[in-house]
């Protein structure tokens, strides 16, 4: 069956570095672009970042922009997000979804909780 | 950036009465939307997409509708089961704005 499980999170003081994983199995993963999408606490749901199926195209959220960076390995079935210069606001649970080029995300992992305090 | 608006934030209805959501966006995006429900401590699930074609599994009492600015999730006879906060999402490009959310409860 589909999976995308996120792994990576934790706690991280202001300004620092994290690296979020989403391991994907039980479908062809170089056919899907990946979004991450987050959920602050008590919040609604926000977009991210995208990378195409091929991983040659990728967008940022402005809130992330020059800070984030998505990446993602077919060989191996996985997806990264690099997050750099954390800030409070950061602090959210991370969610890796696919999707089909110009399609929904039909599939969402369980999250990963990135927790930005001193 | 084109910008999603649901309403209601919130909304209490009586088991078995219709609920309409509905989300508007600041610019046409065709038929590019999805709705998703997300229960309580849950994981989001998509319920449909491209506006109106309910994914395979989800009940009959969902349907969506609409195209362009102005879409409409409905839920004929609302079940305890419903109780969760629905958000519509565009996805014809980035960003891929989701709306606020509108959370249903029982009454």
């Amino acid at each position: 069956q589909v999976q995308l499980v996120e792994s990576g999170g934790g706690l991280v003081k202001p300004g620092g570095s994290l690296r979020l994983s989403c391991a994907a199995s039980g479908f062809t993963f170089s056919d899907y672009y990946i979004n991450w999408i987050r959920q602050a606490p008590g919040k609604g749901l926000e977009w991210v970042s995208y990378i195409s199926s091929s991983g040659s195209y990728t967008n940022y959220a402005d809130s992330v922009k020059g800070r984030f960076t998505i990446s993602r390995d077919n060989a191996k079935s996985s997806l990264y997000l690099q997050m750099n210069g954390l800030r409070a606001e950061d602090t959210a649970v991370y969610y890796c979804a696919r999707g089909l080029e110009a399609s929904a995300n039909d599939y969402w992992g369980q999250g990963t909780l990135v927790t930005v305090s001193s | 950036d084109i910008q999603m608006t649901q309403s209601p934030s919130s909304l209490s209805a009586s088991v078995g009465d219709r609920v309409t959501i509905t989300c508007r966006a600041s610019q046409g995006i065709s038929n590019y939307l999805a709705w998703y429900q997300q229960k309580p401590g849950k994981v989001p699930k998509l319920l449909i997409s491209a506006a109106s074609i309910l994914r395979s599994g989800v009940p009959s009492r969902f349907s969506g509708s609409g195209s362009g600015t102005d879409f409409t999730l409905t839920i004929n006879s609302l079940q305890p089961e419903d109780v969760a906060t629905y958000y519509c999402q565009k996805y014809n490009s980035a960003p891929w704005t989701f709306g606020q959310g509108t959370k249903v409860e029982i009454k």
